[in-house]
Parts: structure tokens; sequence; C-alpha cells
């Protein structure tokens, strides 16, 4: 029973390049979310996605786009990755009162 | 909006000793709160929750936390602290409306466990 699964663990860009993470979980949530970590800031939300088929931005959206691309996977794509979005990404899901967290994507934008 | 406050950057902790750790936190209606602890490079696991009920949660590891409407606060304390508990510790406070369960953390704090 994996819980989240995140995508990679670890990577580094170059300013200006395009990735995805990638997030699935398998405890057949409806709501998902992105995160990202930075120290002494805590964690912040970017996108989440109360159900199948909607996205919403939360507190940093800018610089990102997502897609739920069904109920399993939510991905979070930075389109032109600039030195301010290197951080800890988190991906969550959640049912209810359930919050499930992946173990987190590290990148690093040079 | 929902916020969370901690106030504590940093506490230094002998092994033994009781630790508390402070949350304060900012909703329009009844909270769910909750307290995670993130070791170094890893993620975050749940340590307690509060949603209604009985104010005095008891969590994993030994911590228990007490949910306080009157001063807004869901402070953290452990009785006896064992070096393992070094790690940094994040509130969070979030609320059900609809479906929509987002979370609002507070910027930490980091917990060092001295011999």
């Amino acid at each position: 029973n994996a819980g989240v699964t995140q995508t990679p663990k670890f990577q580094v860009l170059k300013t200006g390049q395009s990735m995805t993470l990638q997030c699935a979980q398998d405890m057949n949530h409806n709501s998902m979310y992105w995160y990202r970590q930075d120290p002494g800031m805590g964690l912040r939300l970017i996108y989440y996605s109360a159900s199948e088929g909607t996205t919403d931005k939360g507190e940093v959206p800018n610089g990102y786009n997502v897609s739920r691309l069904n109920k399993r996977e939510f991905s979070l794509r930075l389109e032109s990755a600039a030195p301010s979005q290197t951080s800890v990404y988190f991906c969550a899901s959640s049912e209810t009162r359930g919050y499930t967290f992946g173990s987190g994507t590290r990148l690093t934008v040079v | 909006a929902q916020s969370v406050t901690q106030p504590d950057i940093h506490i230094t902790v002998s092994e033994g000793a009781s630790l508390e750790l402070r949350c304060n936190y900012s909703y329009g209606a009844t909270p769910y709160l909750f307290w995670y602890v993130q070791s170094p490079g890893q993620g975050l696991q749940l340590l307690l929750k509060y949603f209604s009920g009985d104010t005095l949660v008891q969590g994993i590891k030994g911590f228990e936390a007490e949910f306080k409407r009157s001063q807004s606060s869901f402070n953290l304390r452990k009785p006896s602290v064992h070096w393992s508990d070094a790690a940094e510790y994040f509130c969070a406070v979030g609320g059900a409306i609809w479906d929509d369960y987002k979370l609002s953390f507070g910027a930490g704090t980091t917990v060092t466990v001295r011999a």
C-alpha cells in the first residue's frame, strides 16, 4: 500500500527549462494538493483539486500549472523554471479528515 | 482567511525534560487542527489531530495537544523528550467546506535535543 507517490525525488533544472512533477495516490481520495516548502515559511499551498476534473489556485500559484489527469494522478508543471522555484515540493491527498503526504521532490533551479 | 502562527522558531531542550510547542490559529469557523513532525530530509508525519470533542488529544510518540478555543491555541506537549524527537514541528489548521480541506501551515519550530 504505497499511499502517495511522487516522482522524481530529486531534480536539477536550468533557468527556463520546463518539467512536470508527478503525483499518484492509491487511496481513492477525492482531494489532492501541491505544496512547496521553503525554510522559515512552512508549507504553502500552490494548487489543489477538490475532486476529479476541478483545480483551483492556492496561496502561491504563479509560475505553475496543474493537471488532474484522473482521480489518482495530480501533476504539477513548471513551464519556465526560475531560481525562486528552488524548493521542496510535496503532494498530498485527503478524504474527509485524513491527509497523506508524499515523500517530496527536492528541486533546484540554477 | 485561515492562518497559523508558531511563535518559537527554535527550541533547545535537554533529553528527559518536558517540551511545549506553541501554536495559535486564525479561522472563521470550527477549526480542524493538526501537528506534523518532519525529520531532516523526510516527509511529514502526522502526530495528532483535533476535530471535535475532548479538547486534550493524544497522539503518537507520547505527544499530546490541547485545544483552547478562547485562546485560539493548540499547543503540543511531551512530558519527557527523547533524542529522537529532534525534528521540525508544524502546526496546521483547516476546515471543511464541501470537499475542500485545504490546510494552512505555520512556519515550523525546530527542536534540538541536547544530551
